[in-house]
């Protein structure tokens, strides 16, 4: 079974500049949800997806945006990137609710310069 | 806000030495626990996850985890570790009023052979 695969590895960007993530989760899973990794602040939770709806939201502006798709697919957006942006994005998809084992992606490292 | 505080930001110990990280979380109600584990060059996966039930978990690669309800604790233990058991470890809690997981910053295991 492939695991969860996120494109692309490496993103470098300038301030005012936006971003797409994409995540292609398990086959099977509907769950997926996103995270930002920073050495100051760890990880945090951004947002959760399943059924094409999101289901739950992190506490970040509104400069960050997700979608799903309807093979469960995801793509998250960073609006007007500032230098505080510069993380690595985690994707992490489960069968249906975040309590169920999550498998996470190997990420996507974003600088922001 | 809830909140997840790991102690211990960098750990090194020697092989065959016994392992305790600390985890405590800050929520009166009921939560779903969680250890995870990054080893270098690898993706971020779980090692054990406590829901409800027996309060002493076993989880993989000889890992155990419990559960103090009193002191809103769930700290990983390993009797001896391995060189191989370097890696970052990761407590996160799922609180049960919402599915937002709570991320704590980690702790950095390093094993000298």
């Amino acid at each position: 079974k492939a695991g969860v695969t996120q494109t692309p590895r490496y993103l470098i960007k300038t301030r005012g500049q936006q971003v797409t993530l994409s995540c292609s989760p398990i086959s099977g899973h509907r769950s997926v949800s996103w995270y930002q990794q920073t050495p100051g602040q760890g990880l945090q939770f951004l947002f959760e997806y399943f059924s094409e709806t999101q289901r739950n939201k992190g506490n970040f502006p509104g400069r960050f945006s997700g979608r799903q798709f309807s093979n469960s697919r995801s793509e998250m957006n960073v609006s007007t990137l500032e230098l505080g942006d510069s993380a690595l994005y985690l994707c992490a998809s489960s069968s249906v609710t975040v309590t169920d084992t999550q498998y996470f992606g190997p990420g996507t490292r974003l600088t922001v310069l | 806000a809830q909140s997840v505080s790991q102690h211990n930001h960098h750990v090194i110990l020697s092989e065959a030495a016994s392992l305790e990280l600390g985890c405590n979380y800050s929520y009166g109600g009921t939560v779903n626990l969680f250890w995870y584990v990054q080893y270098p060059g690898q993706h971020l996966q779980l090692l054990l996850k406590y829901f409800s039930g027996d309060p002493l978990v076993k989880g993989i690669k000889g890992f155990e985890a419990e559960f103090i309800k009193s002191k809103f604790s769930f700290n990983l233990r390993k009797p001896s570790v391995q060189w191989s058991d370097t890696a970052e470890y990761f407590c996160a809690v799922i609180p049960d009023r919402d599915d937002k997981i709570i991320f704590g910053k980690g702790t950095r295991l390093h094993i000298l052979p």
